[in-house]
């Protein structure tokens, strides 16, 4: 596609339940990023893709968030258990390469966690 | 580590009015600066940047200056329009793949 695309746009789920959300990146893309935005704050950083590896997995908030990307492009963030405050905006991004420092972002996904 | 301070919005001008979003950061060495703009309804998409110490960044009538000197990155317009309502974030980065961070974003609505 034409932009950096996420799944879903809304989801709410029950504490305790697991979810996951997709980001398809822009193609030919090798860089990956996945960003929190909570309510009021900046964004958080959790992990970013170059290719298909995660060079550094300290950005996760708990052992309950995991990702992964596959092929050098689909990447999928995992949430395990949720809790109330899991309760975000989950933005995914990608760049030609992590050196360029121009990220282009998807529209988010937007976690309610009840 | 590094961060990125910007000024707590929100901010609401009149059309025309000018406009200066304050941003300052700590970070070693030396970073580069951008400016993202969220508009409603749409992703975070890169507004300016600035690479170097006293480069200046512009677009759409914006412009950033990068002071090393007082490790700040300020976006001003002169006169703003009501499609420049969004939400504003300052971020650097030592383009190490894994250190973009971005400011707390700074809402800015523009009444006709």
């Amino acid at each position: 596609g034409a932009g950096v695309s996420q799944s879903p746009s809304n989801k709410v789920t029950e504490k305790g339940k697991d979810v996951e959300l997709r980001c398809d990146p822009i193609s030919g893309h090798t860089a990956l990023y996945w960003y929190r935005q909570s309510l009021g704050q900046g964004l958080e950083f959790l992990i970013y893709f170059q290719g298909n590896s995660a060079p550094d997995k300290s950005g996760l908030p708990s052992d309950r968030f995991s990702a992964e990307r596959t092929g050098g492009s689909v990447s999928t963030l995992t949430i395990q258990r949720t809790q109330q405050e899991d309760s975000a905006v989950y933005l995914c991004a990608s760049s030609l390469g992590y050196d360029t420092g121009e990220l282009f972002f998807g529209e988010g996904s937007r976690l309610t966690v009840l | 580590g590094d961060s990125v301070t910007q000024m707590e919005g929100p901010v609401t001008l009149s059309e025309e009015a000018c406009l200066t979003i304050n941003c300052t950061y700590t970070a070693t060495g030396y970073p580069s600066l951008f400016w993202y703009v969220q508009y409603p309804g749409e992703g975070l998409q890169l507004l300016l940047k600035a690479t170097k110490a006293d480069d200046k960044g512009s677009n759409k009538g914006f412009e950033a200056t990068y002071r090393k000197e007082t490790t700040s990155f300020h976006l001003e317009k002169g006169s703003v329009q009501v499609s420049d309502s969004a939400v504003y974030f300052c971020a650097l980065t030592h383009r190490r793949g894994d250190d973009m961070r971005f400011g707390a974003g700074t809402r800015l609505t523009v009444k006709p």
